[in-house]
């Protein structure tokens, strides 16, 4: 149990385009899900947390209008990055939580190249 | 803020040895302690957690994590490791409603 998916796992475009990344729950309802960046050879850095319904809250310094995230179900949350560019490029994961916030169940990540 | 520091970014064992990787937490309540592993482009995998109660944690795969408060530690142990175990270890703290990661140690195992 406690399946979480990402599509795609990989994605290359082109600077100034949008790119939609899929999170979703398989086999849970995830009432919050956390959508994480992943720089090469670093930690993963907190993006934003949705709750199903509401605003995302983004963590301090995340553009929330580059970086768009809807949580418009329980089993599915969405990142856009609004006109990619080259420093986006980044391994991309969500998780995500039926209760507990400490309780995550992690995507296998998004791999975004921008060129 | 809470933090994680992970000392060591690289780590070579042989087969069959055993393993510490180590982990210092900062944050100011009692802390909630992760251990996940991630394999080369793949999402984090959970090992063990501690949220309280007995200070010895087992997980999954054969590993075990100790909570030492006095320290401000929560290592992670493995008595003999397996090639398979070559991946990169993050320990994570929760706190303020959110996880929040140390560097972590790439485990590299040698035949």
């Amino acid at each position: 149990g406690a399946v979480v998916s990402q599509h795609p796992s990989w994605v290359i475009c082109k600077s100034g385009t949008s790119v939609k990344i899929e999170c979703r729950s398989l086999d849970f309802q995830a009432t919050t899900m956390f959508w994480y960046r992943q720089f090469p050879k670093q930690s993963l850095m907190l993006m934003a947390t949705s709750n199903e319904g509401s605003k995302a809250t983004y963590e301090q310094g995340v553009e929330k209008d580059k970086f768009l995230i809807n949580h418009a179900s329980l089993t599915l949350s969405t990142l856009t990055v609004t006109s990619a560019h080259p420093e986006d490029s980044s391994f991309y994961i969500c998780s995500a939580s039926g209760g507990s916030y400490n309780e995550q169940f992690f995507g296998p990540g998004t791999r975004l190249t921008v060129l | 803020a809470q933090s994680v520091t992970q000392p060591d970014i690289h780590i070579t064992v042989s087969e069959g040895a055993s393993l510490e990787l180590r982990c210092n937490y900062s944050y100011g309540a009692t802390p909630y302690l992760f251990w996940y592993v991630q394999s080369p482009g793949q999402g984090l995998q959970l090992l063990l957690k501690y949220f309280s109660g007995d200070t010895l944690v087992q997980g999954i795969k054969g590993f075990e994590a100790e909570f030492k408060r006095s320290q401000s530690s929560f290592n992670l142990r493995k008595p003999s490791v397996h090639w398979s175990d070559a991946a990169e270890y993050f320990c994570a703290v929760f706190g303020g409603n959110k996880l929040v990661f140390g560097a972590g140690t790439i485990l590299r195992v040698k035949s």
